[in-house]
């Protein structure tokens, strides 16, 4: 069983649209867990960390559920800037532990 | 925020040859280093982690002998790829992780390297 694991989509969507992205893990130890966004041939960029209380930053909604070990995403109002690849992504501590990725999925905010 | 470089950005090689590839932290001092590799359409994959004056810790199925890794002082950390082949053409990318300061919590990712083989 993959210890990260996604949807990889493509997901296609017009722009203006809310789309969700869920992520399942396997370490029930994970302790940290982030949504990282990747552009085509470009490293990772945090978008967000995700928090048991579940946390928003503008259009962008994330919500854990430890007891599930499920993660989600909500992009409302979706950009064409949005198009990327949205990593899963969880670690089994904080800051000098390794990150461990899911696969991705890929969204595309067509016009 | 944290600026973490890379050197070469991509680099095309003959088969057998040898690569190294730089990650630098540029306004922290980064006790860790990690490395990554992706192959297309694929997740990233730790190599291994790296502290500053220590050995590195390989993760199972990479090669120590293939990847050497030098992570010789806080803000400096080296992967060789030896004897490179095609099947070693990936995007390498570097993060670097503090354990104090106003960065703890996130590691930081160098820009990536794209090593072509030919």
């Amino acid at each position: 069983r993959k210890e990260v694991e996604q949807d990889p989509g493509p997901f296609n969507v017009p722009e203006g649209a809310t789309v969700a992205f869920n992520c399942t893990y396997s370490n029930s130890a994970s302790q940290s867990f982030f949504w990282y966004r990747q552009d085509c041939r470009k490293e990772p960029k945090l978008l967000m960390s995700v928090y048991s209380s579940g946390n928003e930053d503008g259009r962008f909604t994330a919500q854990l559920n430890r007891a599930s070990q499920y993660i989600s995403l909500l992009i409302r109002d979706s950009k064409l800037s949005d198009s990327a690849t949205y990593l899963c992504v969880v670690s089994l501590n904080s800051g000098n532990t390794p990150l461990v990725f899911g696969k991705g999925t890929r969204l595309s905010v067509i016009a | 925020g944290a600026v973490v470089s890379q050197h070469p950005s991509w680099v095309i090689c003959k088969s057998g040859t040898s690569v190294k590839i730089e990650c630098r932290s540029l306004d922290f001092q980064a006790t860790t280093m990690f490395w990554y590799r992706q192959f297309p359409k694929q997740s990233l994959m730790l190599m291994a982690t790296s502290n500053e004056g220590s050995k590195a810790t390989y993760e199972q199925g990479v090669e120590k002998d293939k990847f050497l890794i030098n992570h010789a002082s806080l803000t400096l950390s080296t992967l060789t790829v030896t004897s490179a082949h095609p099947e070693d053409s990936s995007f390498y990318i570097c993060s670097a992780a503090t354990s104090g300061g106003r960065f703890l919590d996130e590691q930081y990712f160098g820009p990536g390297t794209r090593l072509t083989v030919t």
